[in-house]
């Protein structure tokens, strides 16, 4: 069956621009996740979602950080004034429910000019 | 805090050679534990995971990995590596009390590279 999937796979933007960055779920997944990946180190995380409403956002690193997943399925990661320090692959991963198996796109690559 | 350790960076092996990533954990409680692989431009899948059960753990491809609670640690090992085993390899704890519950949390990864 289909995977995640994350759209666009590449981003290019210029400093100071605001971005979005789209994930689509495995299908019945409740749980979605957002980490980010910077070069040479390990995904960290974001935001969890569990359907519709942001169960913790503890990760976003600043007000610039937004996401949301207004029909429960679908999320949007959005970035507001983009420095070079957000460059970054961005990660969605979703799973059954909290505890199972996460399941990972293959990410977003964004980099901030 | 909960966290894993990866204690190097890049691992080199032979083809037909065994494989050993090391990776060490902090956790005041038992620990969930997984290891991932990351292979150019593929999404993280899932190698193996250890949740209480056995602590010899036994994965995809050949790989199995060790829970030692007197090391504090959850090596990944194969007895004979491939070629296509070359790619990124994350050892990672789940976070099981707290506000970030259920969430995981990553080390910063060995690159296995596999020569011929």
């Amino acid at each position: 069956g289909a995977g995640v999937s994350q759209t666009p796979s590449n981003k290019v933007t210029e400093k100071g621009k605001y971005v979005e960055l789209r994930c689509d779920p495995i299908s019945g997944h409740t749980a979605l996740y957002w980490y980010r990946q910077s070069l040479g180190q390990g995904p960290e995380f974001l935001i969890y979602f569990q359907g519709t409403g942001a169960a913790d956002d503890s990760g976003l690193p600043n007000d610039r950080f937004f996401a949301v997943r207004p029909e429960g399925s679908v999320s949007t990661l959005k970035i507001q004034r983009t420095e070079r320090g957000d460059s970054a692959v961005y990660l969605c991963a979703s799973s059954l429910t909290r505890y199972n198996e996460q399941f990972f796109g293959p990410g977003t690559r964004l980099t901030v000019l | 805090a909960q966290s894993v350790t990866q204690l190097d960076s890049h691992v080199s092996v032979s083809e037909g050679t065994p494989v050993l990533l090391r990776c060490n954990y902090s956790s005041s409680y038992s620990p969930s534990l997984f290891w991932y692989v990351q292979h150019p431009n593929k999404g993280l899948q899932l190698l193996l995971k250890y949740t209480s059960a056995a602590t010899l753990v036994k994965g995809i491809n050949g790989f199995e990995a060790e829970f030692k609670k007197s090391e504090t640690s959850f090596h990944l090992t194969k007895p004979s590596a491939h070629m296509s085993d070359a790619a990124e390899y994350f050892c990672v704890v789940r976070a099981d009390y707290g506000g970030s519950q259920g969430n995981l949390i990553f080390g910063k990864g060995t690159k296995l590279s596999v020569k011929p």
